[in-house]
């Protein structure tokens, strides 16, 4: 069975902390593997990663790919008060995603 | 990416009603997805929104419960059947103009029903 598991399920750092958080998956039929923010209801798209080892940045943020041992790390650095919420961390396979549990960050001031 | 306008973006209902969430697309999509995120967990797919035949529901799911439709590239409706305290969600809709390319998300439903 198609799986994302994310840790860790929730974390509290400081501003200014610099966090990582883990994404590893079993789906059958990789497409791609994508992270989101989410702070309210909507969740909004981040970053898409189909290859292995290349990073991708936006900012303070970034992220990487590993086919071969089949996971994703989500860096943020410098953390700030806005970048509290929840990150989900999904993988398209056949025809649909398949989300992760989340991983719940909360930076104090 | 395009964008997706969900309505209501929540609701107070009475068990044993049905309500049902609009999504409207700014442009045509190949893809579209209901999600249900109950509180304090991920999204779970309900169904893949198939336009012009019947939704492709996941194990769990039945379209008794949870009637899609999808006229067309651009709409779909879930209606949330018989309601019971344990629908009281948050229910998404989402959106995916090709594959391999990222899913976007309507404003989300938070339904309670009480």
């Amino acid at each position: 069975e198609d799986k994302v598991v994310q840790s860790p399920l929730s974390l509290v750092v400081h501003e200014g902390d610099t966090v990582t958080l883990n994404c590893s998956y079993e789906v059958t039929n990789f497409r791609s593997l994508l992270w989101y923010k989410q702070e309210k209801k909507a969740p909004t798209f981040l970053f898409m990663l189909t290859s292995s080892g290349i990073e991708k940045k936006s900012g303070r943020l970034s992220s990487i790919l590993d086919k071969k041992e089949l996971f994703s790390i989500l860096n943020i650095t410098a953390t700030q008060t806005g970048d509290s919420a929840i990150y989900l961390c999904a993988v398209e396979g056949t025809y649909k995603y398949i989300f992760g549990t989340g991983t719940r960050l909360k930076v104090l001031a | 990416s395009a964008v997706i306008s969900q309505k209501p973006s929540r609701d107070i209902c009475q068990r044993g009603t049905s309500l049902t969430i609009q999504c409207q697309v700014d442009s045509q999509v190949t893809m579209m997805f209901w999600y249900r995120q109950q509180p304090g967990q991920s999204l779970t797919l309900i169904a893949t929104a198939n336009q012009g035949s019947e939704a492709t529901y996941e194990s769990g799911f039945v379209i008794d419960k949870f009637p899609i439709s999808r006229p067309n590239l651009t709409f779909s409706t879930l209606t949330v059947s018989n309601m019971s305290p344990e629908d009281s969600s948050i229910y998404l809709c989402s959106a995916q103009e090709a594959p391999n390319t990222e899913a976007f998300f309507g404003q989300g439903t938070r339904l309670t029903v009480v």
